[in-house]
């Protein structure tokens, strides 16, 4: 298995609190991705990373931010959560072949936030 | 919109048979193509990458993938109980991928 872990696994927040979530690798992989699932709406791209300190947005930006100080750390953030935020959410990483589209990723175990 | 669909299932088979599990894509300069298993409460593995036209077999894995039709498929050979979960496309999109709501695969022994 890839070595990504999250945390934390599980938690629960009121509305309007900041809240980060962390995801880190030991593979030295190049992209880091946020993704989020619920139910219906399938796994849909929050954030992605290709490289330190270089970020761009995904499908379903609004309300998160992220960093990246590290190669192995990719930092989700929920400025002020809402209940419409409750989901599972896992991070992915992936390193392109040279010259190539084979961008395989692979994913961490997930978070799972209640907002209440 | 770039969009990856397939039928969310219930797919239901006997224990032994073929799974036959099928995706479209609308994005006609994709050039990757993936296969994950998701287990309730778990997180999407990948078991099958496929890049160019016709088959890519795996174990019991076949990966299809025509182009023209903007189509790949997975077949699950002698399917297990074991094999019971959702099976989620995913098609690239330059360095990111998209993914297709899952299909839900039902094994019964």
């Amino acid at each position: 298995d890839a070595g990504i872990t999250q945390s934390p696994r599980h938690k629960v927040t009121e509305t309007g609190t900041p809240v980060t979530l962390r995801c880190h690798q030991t593979e030295n992989h190049r992209y880091m991705y946020w993704y989020r699932q619920d139910p219906g709406h399938g796994l849909r791209l929050i954030h992605y990373s290709y490289g330190v300190k270089d970020t761009d947005k995904g499908e379903v930006s609004d309300g998160y931010s992220v960093s990246r100080s590290k190669t192995e750390d990719f930092l989700l953030t929920l400025e002020s959560a809402t209940s419409s935020q409750t989901s599972v959410y896992f991070c992915a990483i992936s390193e392109s072949s040279s010259g190539s589209d084979f961008y395989e990723q692979y994913f961490g175990p997930g978070t799972r936030l209640t907002v209440t | 919109q770039k969009e990856v669909e397939q039928n969310s299932g219930p797919l239901s088979v006997p224990e032994g048979a073929i799974a036959s599990l099928n995706c479209t894509y609308s994005d006609r300069v994709s050039q990757s193509f993936f296969w994950y298993r998701q287990y309730s409460g778990k997180s999407p593995e990948l078991i099958m990458s496929i890049y160019s036209n016709g088959d890519k077999e795996d174990g019991r894995f076949t990966a299809q993938l025509n182009k023209a039709s903007q189509y790949v498929s997975l077949l699950i050979r002698d399917s297990q109980p074991s094999d019971s979960a959702t099976y989620l496309c995913a098609v690239n999109a330059g360095n990111m991928l998209t993914f297709g709501g899952g299909t839900r695969l039902m094994v019964k022994p």
